[in-house]
Parts: structure tokens; C-alpha cells; sequence
């Protein structure tokens, strides 16, 4: 089984609203990631987890505040977003070790910050 | 600097001919090389990717990849589209030496499979 689930699918917000997004992974995977995608554009990297331990922030603006309750589960939590934060969030997993490196992939969460 | 390069922003390519998508990077070190694919309105699904061992890799949908280091280049190839394989392809790769787990991404290829 190589699924990572996100919810919600969609969501939109004002620039006021506090919410936040979900990511869920039961592979057992070391790390995890956020990443924030714009239309036909390649990902680009939030946010990556070790062991439960954020070890990469890309000078993200602090609206967007990331957290990791355990190894299975990754939020991001989201606040004051501007809206040209819309776009699609996407969470991933790798199991990094034994030639397994690649990430596996949410369905995405399609924010739209009005 | 480390980079990946698709040279083509779309490729077009009659369904059941053979069909490349193209991908050069350029890294430090040695090279964790991987494609994905990403249909319309949905997240990125891992093809295929080389780690070590043969230079032929085969991958999910009937895809391969021949990983080329004196070229640095990762083509993803398959015998015969379908018109179902119509999406956007990005190739990445990754430093074995970084210890960030990060994969620098390139720009993506539309591939178009025309019946």
C-alpha cells in the first residue's frame, strides 16, 4: 500500500479564517513533506519532517505553521493567508533507507484563499 | 549548482508510436534520479526511478528510463502511447549526499497522445 491521504480535497477561506490541512500515511515512512504547487508548475518544498522533527523550513512566511503529532500524521495549519496562497498543497512520504527514496504523493488539498 | 532540465514544454506523439520525454541534471555528486506523473487535478504519481545497479529501469504503465551518466540524462521512453497517457511528466533528482531528502524538480513535459 502506498497511500497518503489528504483531506479536505478543497477548501477556501478569507484572509481572517484560521484552518488547517491533513496528511495521514500508515507505510511507515521516516519523513514526511509539504509542498505547495501552482498550476503546471513543478512542486515546490514548505516543509520536511525526520523522525517526527521539522529539519527543513524554506523560508515559508509564518502564516503557514507545520506540525507532525506523530509519525503517521502531518498538519499544516494555515492563518491571515494572502491570496496568492492559492494553489494546491501536497503532502508526501519516503521510507529513506533500503533503495527506497522516492515520495509518494497526497491527492492535494485545492486552496483557494479569497 | 544542481539542476534538472526537460527541454521540451510539450511533446506530441500519435497514439501507439514509440514516445521519449527528455531529462538532463546536473549534481554534485551521485544522482537519485526519479519521474512522475500528474493528470489533470490530482497529486504526483512515482513512475520510476534509478537508485544503482542497471542503467534500464522499467517503472509503472509500461514506462521505462535509461539512466546515461556520461550524458547525465534520464529519458523516459515507452514502446507504444496510449492516448490515456496524456498528462504532465516531471523529472527530479536528488544528491545522494544530501541528507535533506530534498529532489530538485524540473519544469515538467505535457506529453499529448493524439488518437
Amino acid at each position: 500500500d502506498t497511500e497518503v491521504t489528504q483531506t479536505p480535497k478543497h477548501l477556501v477561506m478569507g484572509m481572517t479564517n484560521k484552518k488547517s490541512l491533513k496528511c495521514e500515511q500508515h507505510m511507515g515512512h521516516r519523513a514526511m513533506y509539504w509542498y505547495k504547487q501552482k498550476a503546471k508548475k513543478p512542486p515546490e518544498l514548505m516543509f520536511v519532517y525526520s523522525y517526527e522533527k521539522l529539519s527543513i523550513n524554506e523560508s515559508v512566511p509564518s502564516r503557514f505553521s507545520p506540525e507532525c503529532p506523530n509519525s503517521s500524521l502531518l498538519n499544516l495549519h494555515l492563518h491571515a493567508l494572502q491570496p496568492e496562497d492559492s494553489a494546491l498543497y501536497l503532502c508526501a512520504s519516503s521510507q529513506e533507507g533500503q533503495g527506497a527514496y522516492e515520495q509518494y504523493f497526497g491527492p492535494g488539498t485545492r486552496l483557494t484563499v479569497t | 549548482a544542481q539542476s534538472v532540465a526537460q527541454p521540451e514544454d510539450q511533446v506530441n506523439v500519435a497514439e501507439g508510436n514509440p514516445l521519449t520525454v527528455k531529462c538532463t541534471y546536473s549534481v554534485s555528486g551521485n544522482p537519485y534520479l526519479f519521474w512522475y506523473v500528474q493528470y489533470p487535478n490530482r497529486g504526483l504519481q512515482f513512475l520510476l526511478k534509478y537508485i544503482t545497479g542497471d542503467n534500464l529501469v522499467k517503472g509503472s504503465y509500461g514506462f521505462e528510463a535509461e539512466f546515461n551518466k556520461s550524458q547525465t540524462s534520464f529519458h523516459l521512453k515507452k514502446p507504444s502511447a496510449l492516448v490515456s497517457d496524456s498528462a504532465l511528466y516531471f523529472c527530479a533528482v536528488r544528491d545522494i549526499e544530501d541528507s535533506n531528502y530534498q529532489l530538485i524538480w524540473g519544469a515538467g513535459t505535457k506529453l499529448i497522445i493524439k488518437p
